[in-house]
């Protein structure tokens, strides 16, 4: 069974730019949770998804969003990227979303420059 | 605020020997929590996972005790060895309502484990 797909795994971006990073879950799974991972934050909720629909939002600002499609494959969104936006943004799928395992892409590593 | 704490950052054992991670909570709602490896600049693989409703889970050289009286996990690994130097992430969820697909991470112990 192949694992969460994430694309693309690197990306340079300049500031107020903007970046679309993509997450195939596990085929099956229809929860899809993304996080940022910083240095000095550590792994950090941005937001979950299951059936195309937000159900859970960590505290992030509105410049962060996402969405999810038919087929469970879901995409998150920074507009007007910061220079601390800097980061490895992981997405993790399970099956329902609570009280289970959440497996976890490669990551892309976003540098705003 | 950080509702799962990692207090060592760091743990260096001999290959051979007992490597012993250590977590704590606060949150008394979590229910399910699961031990994480992680290598730079790629992704968390999980390891083992265990539910509330027990205190101890064993999968090969790895086992997990959960402590709930003292909102206190661990994680054993019997023997070490230098494949296992890596990031070690504790993370907690909670069932329903604003915790949804949301896992708690732990600010991570670098486990180094030498010859």
């Amino acid at each position: 069974k192949a694992g969460v797909t994430q694309t693309p795994r690197y990306l340079i971006k300049t500031r107020g730019q903007q970046v679309t990073l993509s997450c195939s879950p596990i085929s099956g799974h229809r929860s899809v949770s993304w996080y940022q991972q910083t240095p000095g934050q550590g792994l950090q909720f941005l937001f979950e998804y299951f059936s195309e629909t937000q159900r859970n939002k960590g505290n992030f600002p509105g410049r962060f969003s996402g969405r999810q499609f038919s087929n469970s494959r879901s995409e998150m969104n920074v507009s007007t990227l910061e220079l601390g936006d800097s980061a490895l943004y992981l997405c993790a799928s399970s099956w329902e979303g609570f009280q289970e395992t959440q497996y976890f892409g490669p990551g892309t590593r976003l540098l705003v420059l | 605020d950080q509702q799962v704490k990692q207090n060592s950052p760091s743990l260096s054992v001999q290959e051979g020997r007992i490597s012993i991670l250590n977590c704590d909570y606060t949150n008394s709602m979590f229910d399910y929590f699961l031990w994480y490896k992680k290598y730079p600049a790629e992704g968390p693989t999980f390891l083992i996972s265990i539910s509330s409703i027990k205190d101890k889970n064993e999968d090969g050289r790895f086992t997990v005790f959960l402590n709930k009286s003292a909102k206190h996990l661990s994680l054993h690994i019997v023997p070490s060895q230098p494949g296992d130097s890596a990031v070690y992430f504790c993370a907690a969820s909670a069932s329903g309502g604003s915790t949804l697909g949301r896992l708690y991470f732990g600010r991570g112990t670098q486990l180094t484990v030498w010859p």
